[in-house]
């Protein structure tokens, strides 16, 4: 059963501040998507990293991937507190017919603060 | 253009009743998707159409829960005399899969409508 774990589950950063949030995953998958979640509002897509070594950006955050440790991070630089959100790793089930379904992490709550 | 777009945005039901929620697709996704959130939580798969393919049904939690999608538009999920256990926030996506040269064809970046808030009293 493919299980993905975030780590921190809550993370209170200072503006102006750099910080990683990571997501492990527990089986071989090369497709892990990052999503954002305002308070009672739907997931907004951030990045898809679609093989190992990828690594994209927009603005202050950079997602990477590396498939042979199962592991992607999504960095923060510099936080400002529009940043302030919950964020979420999903990763595709590989094969079969189930390949579309996405497995999300628990999520990572995202506090910035003056 | 429009997004996926679901309703009602808001439900309220007594335990015991049936609720029918809707999604709508972007127009010309192939694939749609249904989870759900309880509070505080992550996303849990739910069910899975693609074209006319069977559906992946192995993420509903009990045959109080079924789903059903017309081609490729408006699909609907219905849960039967319905617990508290249910109360939670239902979210559709749907996506278009690509086949990108090198990668198997399942790369499918998937759009989330607003979602319905279920709450069973």
């Amino acid at each position: 059963e493919l299980k993905v774990e975030q780590n921190p589950l809550f993370l209170s950063m200072q503006e102006g501040k750099n910080y990683t949030i990571y997501c492990n995953y527990s089986t071989t998958s090369d497709r892990l998507y990052w999503y954002r979640q305002d308070p009672g509002k739907s997931l907004e897509s951030l990045f898809v990293l679609l093989s190992n070594g990828a690594v994209k950006q927009e603005g202050r955050l950079m997602a990477s991937l590396d498939t042979k440790a199962r592991l992607s991070t999504l960095h923060i630089t510099a936080a400002v507190h529009d940043l302030s959100a919950t964020y979420f790793c999903a990763v595709t089930n590989a094969g079969g017919t189930s390949y579309g379904k996405l497995t999300f992490g628990q999520g990572t709550i995202l506090t910035v603060h003056p | 253009g429009a997004g996926v777009s679901q309703s009602p945005s808001n439900k309220v039901t007594e335990k015991g009743k049936d609720v029918e929620l809707r999604c709508d697709p972007i127009s010309g996704h192939t694939a749609l998707y249904w989870y759900r959130q309880r509070l505080g939580q992550g996303l849990e798969f739910l069910i899975y159409f693609q074209g006319n393919s069977a559906p992946d049904k192995s993420g509903l939690p009990s045959d109080r829960f079924s789903a059903e999608r017309t081609g490729e538009s408006v699909s609907t999920l219905t849960i039967q005399r319905t617990q508290q256990e249910d109360s939670a926030v239902y979210l559709c996506a749907s996506s278009l899969p690509r086949r990108l040269a090198g990668y198997a064809p399942s790369y499918n970046e998937q759009f989330f409508g607003p979602g319905t808030r279920l709450t069973v009293l």
